[in-house]
């Protein structure tokens, strides 16, 4: 199994500028997540899925967009990035109910927007 | 809002020792408390799950206490290793509606010295 993966790992964009962060899980989980890591501000959720062709949005939702059209995977959209969006993302994603919800998590991306 | 508090915020032992960290939370409405290890640079780590109804979880070297009531949990590691440096970061999901977002702690960095 290798678990939770996501793509790029790095990234540096341009204010303006768009781009899609993937995240792809093999456990067959039906939630996947996005959360931000910020210095001083620990882990916060942007937007989660709970199957299949939904989606929901977290604590920090502004300026992102999701989209789970596959079980699989769950992607993370930046329209026009800004510099207040450089941050670690990371992706998990987690078993229902009977375990828990036990999160996952993917290695995380570094995005820096200049 | 729930709000989740690690003290202190980094500690540094010498190999071989017994140690705790603590997580305080100030809402007891939780569904179940999750410690996640986290290394430089990498994605976070689930170490142990504990539900609301459960006073503690066991895994190898790592023991975890949940007291609701008072709104702490306590990660036990035996017998430190240079290898158990890292941050360790504590979430807690709260019960009913929003039950799918974590609320994290900002962690307690671990060094175990050789």
């Amino acid at each position: 199994n290798a678990g939770v993966t996501q793509t790029p790992k790095f990234r540096v964009l341009k204010t303006g500028q768009s781009m899609t962060l993937l995240c792809a899980q093999d456990m067959n989980h039906e939630y996947m997540y996005w959360y931000r890591q910020d210095p001083g501000m620990g882990l916060r959720l942007i937007h989660y899925s709970v199957g299949e062709g939904t989606t929901a949005k977290g604590e920090v939702p502004d300026g992102y967009n999701v989209s789970r059209l596959k079980k699989q995977n769950f992607l993370l959209g930046l329209e026009s990035a800004a510099p207040s969006q450089t941050s670690v993302y990371f992706c998990a994603s987690s078993y229902s109910k009977d375990r828990g919800y036990e999160q996952y998590f993917g290695p995380g991306t570094r995005l820096t927007v200049t | 809002k729930q709000e989740v508090t690690q003290i202190p915020a980094a500690l540094s032992v010498p190999e071989g020792e017994n140690l705790v960290l603590n997580c305080s939370f100030t809402d007891s409405a939780i569904y179940n408390l999750q410690w996640f290890r986290q290394d430089p640079g990498k994605g976070l780590t689930s170490l142990l799950l504990i539900q609301s109804s459960q006073r503690e979880q066991t895994s190898g070297r790592l023991n975890a206490s949940l007291d609701k009531s008072s709104g702490r949990s306590t990660l036990y590691i035996a017998a430190s290793q240079p290898g158990d440096s890292a941050t360790y970061l504590c979430a807690v999901r709260p019960r009913g509606a929003g039950s799918y977002q974590l609320t994290f702690g900002k962690g307690t960095k671990l060094s175990v010295i050789p």
